[in-house]
C-alpha cells in the first residue's frame, strides 16, 4: 500500500525557533509538494519539487524553505516561526503526469506560540 | 494563472438524499485535470475522482460522479444515496498539464443529517 509519512501530527514551537517539518514518501514518485490548510482558504501551495535537488516556489512561499536531498524525502523548513505560521501541513507526492492523483500524508498541526 | 472557485462553505443533505457540490474553474491552458478529494474529520485527503478535460465521458466512481460541463467551466460532485460517513470537507481541484501543481478550492463541508 502507498505510503506518505509525516514525521510529527502535533508539534508546538516558539515563535523564532528553527522548525523541520518532514515527509517520507515510499512510492518512488519524482513530485512532492507541501501545502498548508487554514479554514476557509482550502489548501494552498508553499513549495513543490520535482526532482532530487529541484524545487519551485508555489503560491505561499515566504517564510519559508525546503530541501530534496533524496527522491523519497522533502523537508519544510520554517527559519524563523512566527504565529501566523500556525496551521494544518499537508505533505503529498505523485507521479510525473497531469492526470496522476496525489498521495497525501496524515498531515502536522503545528501551532507557534 | 488557475483558480477554483468552491462557492458553498456548507451543504446540508438527508440520508439517501443525492448532493452536488459545486465547483468551477479558469484557466487558459486547454489540458487539464480535475480532482475531487474529501477530508473526514480524521484529517486524512481522500482522493475520491478524475476528470481530464478531453475526456469525453463523465468521470464516475460509485455513488460518486463528475458533472462536467466544459463550456460552464464548471466540475461538479455528485454523490448519490448520501451516507452518515460522507459528513467531511470536499475539494475540487485542478492540475494544467503544464504543470505538476494541483490547485484547490476553499472547500465545502458537507453534513449528511439521519
Amino acid at each position: 500500500d502507498v505510503k506518505v509519512t509525516q514525521s510529527s501530527r502535533y508539534l508546538v514551537k516558539r515563535t523564532g525557533e528553527k522548525v523541520f517539518l518532514e515527509c517520507v514518501q515510499d512510492m518512488d514518485h519524482e513530485n512532492m509538494f507541501w501545502y498548508r490548510q487554514d479554514p476557509g482558504l482550502g489548501l494552498r501551495l508553499i513549495y513543490f519539487s520535482y526532482d532530487v535537488k529541484m524545487k519551485e516556489k508555489g503560491d505561499i512561499p515566504e517564510g519559508y524553505s525546503v530541501s530534496r536531498e533524496k527522491k523519497e524525502r522533502f523537508s519544510l523548513i520554517l527559519e524563523s516561526a512566527s504565529t501566523n505560521q500556525t496551521s494544518m501541513y499537508l505533505c503529498a507526492s505523485s507521479l510525473e503526469s497531469h492526470n496522476e492523483k496525489l498521495f497525501f500524508g496524515s498531515g502536522t498541526q503545528l501551532s507557534v506560540l | 494563472a488557475q483558480k477554483i472557485t468552491q462557492t458553498q462553505p456548507g451543504m446540508f443533505v438527508q440520508e439517501k438524499e443525492a448532493v452536488t457540490l459545486d465547483c468551477t474553474y479558469d484557466t487558459s491552458d486547454p489540458s487539464y485535470g480535475l480532482f475531487w478529494y474529501k477530508q473526514p474529520s480524521s484529517g486524512e485527503m481522500i482522493f475520491l475522482i478524475y476528470q481530464g478535460s478531453y475526456d469525453q465521458q463523465n468521470a464516475t466512481e460509485g455513488r460518486y460522479s463528475l458533472n462536467f460541463q466544459k463550456a460552464r467551466k464548471s466540475a461538479n460532485l455528485v454523490i448519490s444515496a448520501s451516507q452518515l460517513g460522507d459528513s467531511a470537507m470536499y475539494f475540487c481541484a485542478m492540475k494544467e498539464t503544464s504543470g505538476s501543481r494541483l490547485t484547490f478550492g476553499e472547500g465545502t463541508q458537507l453534513t449528511v443529517n439521519p
